[in-house]
């Protein structure tokens, strides 16, 4: 079935490097894709979306110049924490519809866990 | 936006224990979907169910849409069920796939 990657599922970074986070459908094209935080003991909250050439729509209260998204091609999206601090440690996580919607299927990734020390 | 609200917010059973989890959504939806996190935080679905009822071995889960809840029926609980249960609607207004995440219930299942 559909597989929606992640890559990495854990990393660790000093504060004030930027990290590159992956995200990729692995047997279907998604011109959309979306992008979630989660804080410890929280909810999952949509931060952005992540638009096939084109840029990405940011969800209110999201900065979009320190997490650069950029879909270049059908089958990937990267999130790029810009100039990470301690209070950028959360655990993000992606997900791709497949199919038409509002009919289609939605598949999450692994998640990934950010820690910047 | 769409609020979701899920009940209880934590909950510890016996194992062997049934329980039902809640999902009150606020607005009119195209899909909704239950998901379990495992203690490494990854998401399992476990059932698309805009409407209607499904079951899955122990598992079910029921939608009333017209009056904008689900349920998710655990039976027969054990360990390996713990962790945390999101309901994620996509609203049919509000703009595309915008998947929104219930606040979650907390399942502890002991032995």
């Amino acid at each position: 079935g559909a597989v929606v990657s992640q890559h990495p599922s854990r990393v660790i970074c000093k504060s004030g490097t930027s990290v590159k986070i992956e995200c990729r459908s692995l047997d279907f094209q998604a011109t959309t894709m979306f992008w979630y935080r989660q804080f410890p003991k929280q909810s999952l909250m949509l931060m952005a979306t992540s638009n096939e050439g084109s840029k990405a729509t940011y969800e209110q209260g999201v900065e979009k110049d320190k997490f650069l998204i950029n879909h270049a091609s059908l089958t990937l999206s990267t999130l790029t924490v810009t100039s990470a601090h301690p209070e950028d440690s959360s655990f993000y996580i992606c997900s791709a519809p497949q199919g038409s919607w509002p009919g289609n299927t939605i598949y999450f990734g692994e998640g990934s866990w950010l820690t910047v020390v | 936006g769409i609020q979701v609200e899920q009940s209880p917010p934590d909950l510890i059973l016996q194992e062997g224990a049934n329980s039902t989890l809640r999902c009150n959504f606020s607005d009119s939806v195209n899909n909704l979907q239950w998901f379990h996190q495992n203690p490494w935080g990854q998401l399992i679905n476990l059932f698309y169910i805009p409407s209607g009822t499904k079951q899955n071995g122990r598992l079910s889960a029921t939608t009333v849409a017209t009056e904008r809840y689900s349920l998710l029926y655990i039976s027969s609980s054990q360990t390996t069920d713990s962790g945390v249960y999101f309901c994620a609607v996509d609203p049919r207004s509000g703009g595309y796939q915008k998947v929104t995440f219930g606040t979650g219930t907390k399942l502890q299942v002991i032995p």
